[in-house]
């Protein structure tokens, strides 16, 4: 079946860098990319839909300048977190859908850990 | 705004029993899709079933079936015959299919525990 890979698994950064995620789909050309933020014991919270070629979409109460997103290709999306701080520590998961498809077609990251130091 | 609802913070089954897992939705949209995902501590997100709002008839994925009740806007998890490795998170979601994005948006959760 298709496959959505991220990456790192896990990240620690100091306080203050800024590190990137990759995700990326490796069978399908994702026309459309999901991030989600997961604090522990809480659920996925969407924080952007990242379109090929287009500028993210942001959900209200995301900093875009904080949260950079690059969907710079069919099978790419980046999420950057800049200038990272303890709170922003966190499960990061993307899912990746092919368009405008069946709607059971999006398909999920394996996530990636993220604590800031 | 669509918007799911979980109103069971956390349930506890014993093993080979049934279980259910509530979940409501609330939409505009006439044409959308349902998802129950279980998350292990691992943190990836494992697709159980899907059910689409035109689909007459309710999904049923081995141990798991949806209990697709429309008029009621709610979509329950029947997972079957409970084993000690179903225990983990359950997230029921949903997706506007006519929307521009098609966004996958998540309930609160149930967590489960199956007990020997």
């Amino acid at each position: 079946g298709a496959v959505v890979s991220q990456h790192p698994s896990r990240v620690i950064c100091k306080s203050g860098t800024s590190v990137k995620i990759e995700c990326r789909s490796l069978d399908f050309q994702a026309t459309t990319m999901f991030w989600y933020r997961q604090f522990p014991k809480q659920s996925l919270m969407l924080m952007a839909t990242s379109n090929e070629g287009s500028k993210a979409t942001y959900e209200q109460g995301v900093e875009k300048d904080k949260f950079l997103i690059n969907h710079a290709s069919l099978t790419l999306s980046t999420l950057t977190v800049t200038s990272a701080h303890p709170e922003d520590s966190s499960f990061y998961i993307c899912s990746a859908s092919p368009g405008q498809g069946d709607g059971n077609t999006i398909y999920f990251g394996e996530g990636s850990w993220l604590t800031v130091v | 705004a669509q918007k799911i609802t979980q109103t069971q913070p956390g349930m506890f089954v014993q093993e080979k029993e049934a279980v259910t897992l509530d979940c409501t939705y609330d939409t505009s949209d006439q044409s959308y899709g349902l998802f129950w995902y279980k998350q292990p501590s691992s943190g990836e997100m494992i697709f159980l079933i899907y059910q689409g709002s035109y689909d007459e008839q309710n999904a049923t994925e081995g141990r798991y079936s949806l209990n697709f009740q429309k008029a009621r806007k709610s979509a329950n998890l029947v997972i079957s015959a409970s084993q000690l490795g179903d225990s983990a998170m359950y997230f029921c979601a949903m997706r506007e299919l006519n929307t521009g994005f098609q966004k996958l948006v998540f309930g609160t959760g149930t967590r489960l525990l199956v007990s020997p």
